[in-house]
This record gives C-alpha cells, structure tokens and sequence, in this order.
C-alpha cells in the first residue's frame, strides 16, 4: 500500500521563525506535492517536484519554499513564518504516468504560527 | 480561470438514505476530474476519477459520479449512505492531462450521516 508519512504531526511556531515541514514517501512515485488546506478554500497547491532536485511552483507559492534532496523526501520551508500561514499543510505523491495520476496523501501537518 | 465550486458546504442525511453531492467546475478544454473523501484526522483518499468516455464513472464503496459536458457538472451519488460515509468530499479538477496531480480543488462538503 502507498504510504506517505509527513513529520511533524502538529508545529507552533513564532511569526518570523523558519519552519520545516517534511514529508516521506516509500512508493517509489516522481511525483511530489505540498497542498494546504483552509476553510473556505479547500487545498490549493504550493509547490510540487517531478523528481530528485526538481521543485516546482504551484498556485501560491509566495512565502515558501521547496526541497527534493531524494526520491523519498520533499520538504516544505518557511524562511520567515508568519500568521496568515497557519493551516493544515499536505503531502502527496503520485506516479508521474501521465494520465493515470492518483495522489496519495499524507495525514497532514497542522502549523500555527503566533 | 479554471476553478471548481462544491455549492453545498454541509449536507446532513439519514442513513440508508441517498446522496448527491453537487460539483460545478469551469475549465477550458477537456477536463479531468476528480472526487477525493478525508475522513476525519486523515489525508485525502481517492473516490473516483473521470476520463472522457462514459459519463457514469464508478469509484469505491458504491460512490458513482456523472459527468455533464452542458452543465459543467461532476455531480457525486450513492444509492444508500452508510455511518462510515461521514467525512468531508472534494471535487477537483486537473489542469494538465501530464501532470494530473496539479488539482484545483473545491472547497469540500461536509457530509453528516443521522442515524
């Protein structure tokens, strides 16, 4: 079964702090993407990675960073965190088969910045 | 712009009863759409997916969807719900038939089962 695991389950961090969310996949996929997700506004997608060393903007990706050292792990970055980013953040991947793309999810990270 | 709109955030139905969840999207091009469910303190898991072909798609645990060319609509449906159906429901739609992991998402439906 794909399994993707994300750490840390929960983070409060301070407005200006730098933040990283990280995420683990054991499937194998090409394909990895961060997503958060408000009320109101469901999941939108931050940035994505076709690859190891590939990182990609998605639909919002100011204030964010990425990071795909290997094929297993990508990572979110908040250089300097600040309140409109609290949310529910998440992790996904899929196979990159093109056209046939089902997202596996992780159980997501929620970040509260005060 | 291409979005999708999930009209109804909460829907309450008894169980046993049926289900239809609504989904409105707006995409130039053919369309590639989806229905995700997360259940409660999870990720997103995967419903169904729409191909074009046949309208009807079916998905997971007696879920089908009907895709509509003229209304612009995805709507979600399941004869007879079940206590375990209780979660939230996304409609999304791909921007790219390469990358069908890039979603624009809507906003969910809450969907309450009473007993």
């Amino acid at each position: 079964e794909a399994a993707v695991t994300q750490s840390p389950r929960n983070k409060v961090a301070v407005t200006g702090g730098k933040v990283t969310l990280s995420c683990n996949q054991t499937n194998n996929h090409n394909n990895m993407y961060w997503y958060r997700q408000d009320t109101g506004h469901g999941l939108r997608l931050i940035h994505y990675s076709y690859g190891a060393g590939s990182t990609e903007k998605g639909d919002i990706p100011d204030g964010y960073k990425a990071s795909r050292p290997s094929q297993e792990n990508f990572s979110l970055i908040l250089e300097l965190a600040t309140p409109s980013q609290t949310s529910v953040y998440f992790c996904a991947s899929g196979p990159g088969l093109g056209g046939t793309e089902t997202l596996y999810f992780g159980s997501g990270t929620r970040l509260t910045v005060l | 712009a291409q979005s999708v709109t999930q009209p109804d955030a909460r829907v309450t139905v008894s169980e046993g009863a049926s289900l239809q969840l609504r989904c409105k999207y707006s995409y130039f091009g053919t369309p590639y759409l989806f229905w995700y469910v997360q259940y409660p303190r999870q990720g997103l898991q995967l419903l169904l997916k729409y191909y074009p072909g046949d309208p009807v798609v079916q998905g997971v645990n007696g879920f089908e969807a009907e895709f509509s060319k003229s209304n612009s609509s995805f709507h979600l449906r399941k004869a007879s719900v079940h206590w375990s159906d209780w979660a939230v429901y996304f409609c999304a739609v791909s921007m790219s038939w390469y990358n069908q992991g890039k979603l624009i998402f809507g906003q969910g439906t809450k969907l309450s089962i009473k007993p």
